[in-house]
């Protein structure tokens, strides 16, 4: 599986655009990239996920390079509610042992 | 929406004690997990399962067992509580996708 590596944490203030991004060097062919919002006293929350390219949703954009050896998650105009620990994961389908990196701490001030 | 439940949102045990911690999930999702999660070291994986009656370890099984006997329903176990197990503990579920779906939590502490 692939390990992953997050920047710890990371402090940006409201209205602006957040870019956390993930390493994953050793991503293998079948693996897709999704990425976890976490609140405190709350479980992880899917927000996207991709494969290559760009992926975009209402929340969040994700980026992939064509060597796909990393990923960068893009939180446009943050608020205050965005402070969280963002997580990616890399995994293939049906892969059963889904294994976590230790996520980045996002603190939006106002 | 998908609910996965856990049994209980908070605990305390007293060391040797054992504890049942529970979670069903309503969508018929194949595989379920069990993490832990610690200040600092994000979420571990414990144990999982792909379909009734099979396991999996994870990263972290010692001290831990799990059941499960229902597609919904997956039980870790901690046969003598110890205190290096207060931690919080959130169960998962999937139909394989990558995306998983988590419960609430269940905070236990191990006096």
């Amino acid at each position: 599986l692939a390990k992953t590596t997050q920047p710890i944490s990371m402090d940006s203030y409201e209205g602006q655009e957040v870019n956390i991004t993930c390493s994953h060097n050793n991503i293998a062919t079948n693996d897709y990239i999704t990425w976890y919002q976490q609140f405190p006293s709350q479980g992880p929350r899917f927000i996207i996920q991709g494969y290559k390219t760009k992926v975009t949703n209402e929340v969040a954009s994700l980026f992939i390079p064509a060597d796909r050896k990393s990923s960068t998650l893009s939180l446009p105009r943050v608020s205050l509610s965005d402070t969280a620990v963002y997580y990616c994961l890399v995994a293939s389908y049906n892969t059963d042992k889904l294994i976590f990196g230790t996520g980045t701490r996002l603190q939006v001030f106002p | 929406d998908v609910k996965v439940t856990q049994s209980s949102r908070y605990l305390v045990k007293r060391t040797g004690e054992k504890v049942f911690l529970e979670c069903v999930q309503d969508m018929d999702h194949e595989n379920m997990f069990w993490y832990r999660q610690d200040p600092g070291l994000g979420l571990r994986l414990i144990y999982f399962s792909y379909d009734v009656k099979m396991k999996e370890k994870g990263d972290i099984p010692e001290g831990y067992s799990v059941s499960r006997e229902k597609k919904e329903r997956f039980s870790l176990i901690l046969e003598s509580a110890s205190t290096n197990q207060t931690s919080m503990y959130l169960c998962a579920s999937s139909f394989g996708t990558g995306e998983l779906f988590f419960g609430e939590g269940s905070r236990l502490t191990v006096l």
